[in-house]
């Protein structure tokens, strides 16, 4: 079974700073890979789509990145803003399958 | 823009009762699908939808029915409440009936509490 892991659980940095969060995946035979946030008590928006093909995805400040053979996806957020605090979550999407395998998150602070 | 809508937003339910949380979406979406998320667990497909008339179950769907009579809405019935049903509940649509194929919309959530 496809187990997707977000680490670390929790980060809070400094408003400015640069910022990479990490998403690994256990079964390299997925279709695309799905990044989301989601701020408190709100449902998940989605921010960014890699298809399996890719390599990565940009939109502003964000960027994905997807490198299937070593299971590994990270979201790369540049000079970070107070609206950025939210919880990030990626989504793995298995070839042949027909839903999401979510990783538990990880909960952004930026501080002023 | 309405988007993908859920009701209610909050519900408390007594152990063994029954109830329907209604999802509805006004994009012609033909995916439809119900997750719930706990923590610690992230979240985790209950049953889903590629179009009237056609379900599927997910990964948890036990206690749990489905049904998809119109394009728009997607409720998800809950027969006998257990205090493990305690979740927040998310409907997503999809205009892919596939869905690596396209993007999942999420509606705002409705947090289930049972006692």
């Amino acid at each position: 079974k496809q187990e997707v892991t977000q680490i670390p659980a929790a980060l809070s940095v400094p408003e400015g700073e640069n910022l990479v969060l990490n998403c690994s995946f256990t079964d390299s035979a997925i279709y695309n890979l799905q990044w989301f946030r989601q701020d408190p008590g709100k449902g998940l928006t989605s921010l960014l789509l890699i298809q399996s093909s890719q390599r990565e995805q940009t939109s502003g400040r964000l960027n994905a990145s997807l490198d299937k053979s070593s299971g590994r996806s990270t979201l790369y957020i540049a000079a970070s803003q107070p609206g950025d605090s939210a919880t990030y979550l990626c989504a793995v999407i298995q070839t042949g399958a027909n839903n999401l395998f979510f990783g538990t998150g990880t909960r952004l602070t930026v501080i002023p | 823009n309405a988007g993908v809508t859920q009701t209610p937003k909050f519900q408390v339910l007594k152990t063994g009762q029954s109830m329907t949380l209604q999802c509805a979406q006004d994009m012609n979406h033909e995916y439809m699908s119900w997750y719930r998320q706990d923590p610690g667990m992230g979240l985790r497909l209950i049953h889903y939808s590629v179009g009237a008339g056609i379900t599927d179950q997910g990964e948890v769907p036990n206690g749990y029915n489905v049904s998809r009579s119109t394009t728009e809405d997607f409720p998800l019935r809950l027969l006998s409440a257990a205090p493990s049903q305690t979740s927040v509940y998310f409907c997503a649509s999809s205009y892919s009936t596939r869905v690596y194929t396209g993007e999942l919309f999420f509606g705002e959530g409705s947090r289930l509490t049972v006692l």
